[in-house]
């Protein structure tokens, strides 16, 4: 079966700190891992998308990692900021493209 | 506005009325998306256009759900007979091409009494 499963659940960190989520997956066929950014009651927004050739990505404070072996991505947030509060969501997609697993996501809150 | 556009923000209405929730994807994606997501959960899909067809309606709960794309742009998705099950977000989401980054509208919130 098709899953995306991520860890924590949630996780509570000071402003400033850094953070490390993490995505296990098992699907096939696998054509992508992406990471979504969803703050309460918005859309998701993409942060990055990895292909199987790709072991790492950077994008501005953020750092996804890929290990397809392992079939495992983590999502490494830099130097925490308020703002950073949201539901990180780990997406795998399939052969198609189009078709994605979603996992339940992590619900970071960043304190002041 | 350049985004992902969906109306209505907010809906409230008793079981068994009919119910039309509607999309303006980002102008030239010719893909299209609807999701659910229920209350803490993970995102469900229902249904994928490309262009104005749907090759990829599997996602769909039941007989009671439709959904229309016309003119590669606006689509509405239909339910009918609501029950209080249906009671959650309904996303909808564009791209250029099914490889490309999906843009998400806010969602319709959909309550059902």
């Amino acid at each position: 079966k098709n899953q995306v499963e991520q860890s924590p659940q949630s996780l509570i960190i000071l402003e400033g700190k850094n953070c490390t989520l993490q995505c296990n997956y098992t699907v096939s066929p696998f054509s992508n891992l992406r990471w979504y950014k969803q703050d309460t009651g918005r859309g998701p927004v993409s942060l990055t998308i990895m292909t199987f050739s790709e072991n790492t990505k950077s994008n501005r404070r953020y750092t996804a990692t890929l290990d397809a072996d392992t079939k495992q991505s983590s999502l490494h947030i830099t130097a925490s900021q308020l703002s950073d509060s949201a539901s990180y969501i780990c997406v795998v997609s399939l052969d198609s493209n189009y078709q994605l697993i979603w996992g339940a996501g992590t619900k970071l809150i960043i304190k002041p | 506005g350049a985004g992902v556009s969906q109306s209505p923000s907010n809906k409230v209405t008793e079981k068994g009325k009919d119910v039309e929730l509607r999309c303006d994807p980002i102008s030239g994606h010719t893909a299209l998306y609807w999701y659910r997501q229920r209350l803490g959960q993970g995102l469900e899909f229902l249904i994928y256009f490309q262009g104005n067809s749907a090759p990829d309606k599997s996602g769909l709960p039941s007989d009671r759900f439709s959904a229309e794309r016309t003119g590669e742009s606006v689509s509405t998705l239909t339910i009918q007979r609501t029950q209080q099950e249906d009671s959650a977000v309904y996303l909808c989401a564009s791209s250029l091409a099914a490889s490309q980054p999906q843009h998400f509208g806010d969602g319709t919130r959909l309550s059902i009494l």
